[in-house]
């Protein structure tokens, strides 16, 4: 049962243009999300995160923006870099006690110049 | 600060045979995760270290797995014996406490096991 569902398996996007990587979950106790970026032979790095009483976080070229009542949360990057292709995973611990998150399968975004 | 520290790298081993992963956390970090990310999807927990104790095991298959964190820092997970299905990358993570704070990543072991 995947609780957080990343669809989209890739994105191609030209520089300079908005990508969008969308992410549903199905658990409405989810409290925050976080979004990892993760380039080839290394680790996922934290990219954003968004507490559930928000809707939208903005870092940099960065936005998550969270729609609770869609049960759906977005990552904008503006404008792309080819330096952003990646994938792209989004995350979410899976009850308030505890710690760990639970990894949708990500998408790969590529950009290209 | 020095990132988390995963060894070896790589490693190639036949069915039935044994491998150990090593982890060193995050300086001051009390909580070390280990994670399996198979290709194509996204990092499954496979268990939770809080300082030298286990918070969660329930995804580790124990007739197989095995972890332990002595002294609360360095952790070891061990799969004897290996089964072609384990073939993926060992991820191991560690956070300091605090509420939303992230877990950071080290660079993983990829393990094939032919």
């Amino acid at each position: 049962d995947q609780q957080v569902k990343q669809n989209s398996p890739s994105l191609s996007v030209q520089e300079g243009r908005i990508s969008i990587l969308n992410c549903d979950y199905t658990n409405s106790m989810f409290d925050y999300f976080l979004w990892y970026k993760k380039y080839p032979a290394e680790g996922p790095t934290f990219l954003i995160s968004i507490s559930s009483i928000k809707d939208k976080n903005e870092d940099g070229r960065f936005t998550v923006f969270l729609n609770k009542s869609a049960k759906h949360l977005s990552l904008h990057i503006v404008p792309s870099q080819p330096g952003d292709s990646a994938v792209y995973f989004c995350a979410a611990p899976p009850n308030q006690a505890g710690t760990a998150l639970i990894f949708g399968k990500g998408t790969t975004l590529s950009v290209s110049s | 600060e020095a990132g988390v520290a995963q060894s070896p790298r790589y490693k190639i081993i036949e069915k039935r045979q044994s491998v150990a992963f090593w982890c060193n956390p995050i300086s001051g970090h009390a909580t070390l995760y280990w994670y399996q990310q198979i290709l194509g999807q996204g990092p499954k927990l496979l268990i939770q270290f809080q300082n030298n104790g286990v918070v969660d095991d329930s995804q580790l298959p124990k007739d197989r797995f095995s972890a332990e964190r002595l002294k609360g820092v360095d952790s070891t997970l061990k799969i004897q014996p290996a089964k072609l299905e384990d073939s993926a990358v060992y991820l191991c993570a560690s956070r300091r406490t605090g509420i939303f704070s992230p877990l950071h990543f080290g660079n993983g072991t990829r393990l094939t096991v032919t």
